[in-house]
């Protein structure tokens, strides 16, 4: 089964600050992957997606993430950080069995914005 | 548009007590999923339903059980609470594709003292 790991429970970057939150992924068959983003009291939303379109993903609220096969990575960046992109960040990838598809999280990159 | 509704948004349970948590969409998705999310643990899948009537385990579906009578709504149970239990629960749903965007509810605390 695909699986992805996160590099770092907690990341703190100052305002202003280019953000890095990191993520590998282990498949194999080239995978869809994710980047969702979970804002305190809330449930998950899409941030954005690779589904081997282009390598280069834009997401919501300026971020944006690269696949790179070669180091099995979905990292996600932005450069610069804003106060209200403190959250939590989860990667994920699709599995499938049984004729479904589900997703496969991290355990998740905690976010903090420091003014 | 309401998305995904969870119901209740926080309950505390005693030790061997039962309770159903009730998620609805009205996106006329297939697919509904219960997640369960524990500090430094991630979201681990515990049930999920592919169609009305139809139900698979997740990845942790011990002491726990699912019914999809209607697909709009996807009932996650608990007949004997345990402490371990103790999380918060999610529920999601999407169209079935392998592009998997998920829209998820707003969770429910449980607590089992």
């Amino acid at each position: 089964a695909q699986s992805v790991t996160q590099l770092g429970s907690h990341v703190s970057v100052s305002e202003g600050a280019l953000v890095l939150l990191r993520c590998n992924y282990s498949s194999s068959v080239p995978p869809y992957l994710f980047w969702y983003v979970q804002y305190p009291n809330q449930g998950l939303q899409l941030l954005l997606k690779y589904t081997s379109a282009a390598t280069l993903v834009k997401g919501i609220n300026g971020f944006e993430a690269e696949f790179k096969k070669s180091e099995t990575s979905f990292h996600l960046t932005k450069p610069s950080a804003h106060m209200s992109d403190a959250a939590e960040y989860f990667c994920a990838v699709t599995n499938s069995g049984a004729g479904s598809y589900q997703l496969t999280f991290g355990k998740g990159t905690k976010l903090s914005v420091i003014p | 548009n309401a998305g995904v509704t969870q119901t209740p948004k926080f309950r505390v349970l005693k030790t061997g007590q039962s309770m159903t948590l009730l998620c609805a969409q009205d996106m006329n998705h297939e697919y509904m999923y219960w997640y369960r999310q524990d500090p430094g643990m991630g979201l681990r899948l515990i049930h999920y339903s592919v169609g009305e009537g139809t139900t698979a385990k997740g990845e942790v579906p011990d002491g726990y059980n699912v019914s999809r009578l209607k697909k709009q709504n996807f009932l996650l149970g608990l007949e004997s609470a345990a402490p371990s239990q103790t999380s918060v629960y999610f529920c999601a749903s999407n169209d079935g594709s392998r592009v998997v965007k998920l829209f998820f509810g707003s969770g429910t605390q449980l607590s089992v003292l």
